[in-house]
Order: structure tokens, then C-alpha cells, then sequence
């Protein structure tokens, strides 16, 4: 169980398009998903929070005019690199939370990552 | 502020040895929980053990277990009997109250057969 897929798994565009990825959760529903970002051999940086039905919130530093993310439903999180650069290239990854296993030590589920680099 | 320190980058063990990973944090809570994550080169995050911090026992997974040393703010993952599958970056993270996950900055152990 616990399952979150993220879609694509690698992409590949030119500089100044757009990129959209989506992540799902498969078998139970998320209010809050999380964006991250990681660089090779690095840790997992938070760009934002993701909220159903309301706005994104954003870490210092990240751009939310680039960055779009969007909670459309409780299993499906969108984040769409608006003109991107070849400095956005990057490895981004998605997670979860189950909203009905909720206790305060339910874990992290992520999603496979996406691999995106820009040319 | 809450910050994860991971003081080894870089670790390897001989195939079937045990290993320990180090993970210090720094927090005013006294209510949180602790994750170690396993990043293998697929780069799949994978939960590997959990912590209550108000739980005196340390937690247990098969050939995995921790020592968790609340006062000293510590949270070692021990690896017993380490298979070649266990070659990955592992990641220490803090859940203070809330919803935000801190994560170390990885420590990348290497199996060597």
C-alpha cells in the first residue's frame, strides 16, 4: 500500500517550454503533498507544500511564478516548470502523507522523481 | 530552528559486517519523530525504520535497528549482516510537530562484496 506515482519519470525539453509533472497518490488520499528538488549527491530540498484546494506554499528562494504547482484533488498534485532554463534541470520528487492515517508519525511516501533536464 | 546533521558522507562495510550510520539533530521539541530513508541508484525514496521520541525502546526492523539517545539528540541506524541491496544513500529525517520533514544531508554507504 502507500503507494505515489510520479509521471514522467525523465524528460528532456528546450530551453524557454514548459514541463508539467504529476503525482499520484494510488491507494489513499493526501490533503498535503510536497515537492522537492535534489541535486547529485545532495539532500532533498523543499520547494513547497502542496494543499488541496488551496494555494501552494512556497519555500524561501523558490519562485512560485515558475514553479506552478496545483492540488487539484486529494490524489493528484501537479508541478509545471513554466520557461524553463538549463539551470532548472534537476532530479524533483514528489510526496505524500495518507490524510486517514494521519497520526502524527505516519511517514513520507514518494514518488519515483523525475529527471528533467533542460537543453 | 531544527536542523539533521549526517556527519559521514561516505561509509562502506565489508558484505555480511555491521555498520552504523550517525545522525545528530538539533530541536526545543520534545514531542517529534525519526525517520532513516534508503535512496538506492534508482532513486526511489524508501523507508527503512521509524522513532517516537517518547518511546524509550529502540526501534527494531529485521536487520536494522537504531539507537536513539534523546538527550544527546541521537539517532544512529545500525545495519547488521549487510547485503550488496543495501549500497545507497541513506537519509536521517526529523518530524517536529507539524508537517514538515527535515532531512540530513545523506550519508552514501557503499557494500562491498
Amino acid at each position: 500500500g502507500a503507494v505515489v506515482s510520479q509521471h514522467p519519470s525523465w524528460v528532456i525539453c528546450k530551453s524557454g517550454t514548459s514541463v508539467k509533472i504529476e503525482c499520484r497518490s494510488l491507494d489513499f488520499q493526501a490533503t498535503t503533498m510536497f515537492w522537492y528538488r535534489q541535486f547529485p549527491k545532495q539532500s532533498l530540498m523543499l520547494m513547497a507544500t502542496s494543499n488541496e484546494g488551496s494555494k501552494a506554499t512556497y519555500e524561501q528562494g523558490v519562485e512560485k511564478d515558475k514553479f506552478l504547482i496545483n492540488h487539484a484533488s486529494l490524489t493528484l498534485s501537479t508541478l509545471t516548470v513554466t520557461s524553463a532554463h538549463p539551470e532548472d534541470s534537476s532530479f524533483y520528487i514528489c510526496s505524500a502523507r495518507d490524510r486517514d492515517r494521519s497520526s502524527y508519525n505516519s511517514p513520507l511516501h514518494f514518488g519515483n522523481g523525475t529527471r528533467l533536464t533542460v537543453t | 530552528a531544527q536542523t539533521v546533521t549526517q556527519s559521514q558522507p561516505e561509509m562502506s562495510v565489508q558484505e555480511a559486517e555491521t555498520v552504523t550510520l550517525s545522525c545528530t539533530y538539533d530541536t526545543s521539541e520534545n514531542n517529534y519523530y525519526l525517520f532513516w530513508y534508503k535512496q538506492p541508484p534508482s532513486r526511489q525514496m524508501i523507508l527503512v525504520i521509524r522513532q517516537e521520541a517518547y518511546k524509550q525502546q529502540n526501534a527494531t526492523e529485521n536487520r536494522f535497528s537504531v539507537n536513539f539517545q534523546k538527550a544527546a539528540k541521537s539517532f544512529s541506524l545500525k545495519i547488521s549482516d549487510s547485503q550488496l541491496g543495501d549500497t545507497a544513500m541513506y537519509f536521517c529525517a526529523f518530524l517536529p510537530t507539524g508537517n514538515q520533514f527535515y532531512f540530513g544531508t545523506g550519508t552514501s554507504l557503499t557494500v562491498i562484496p
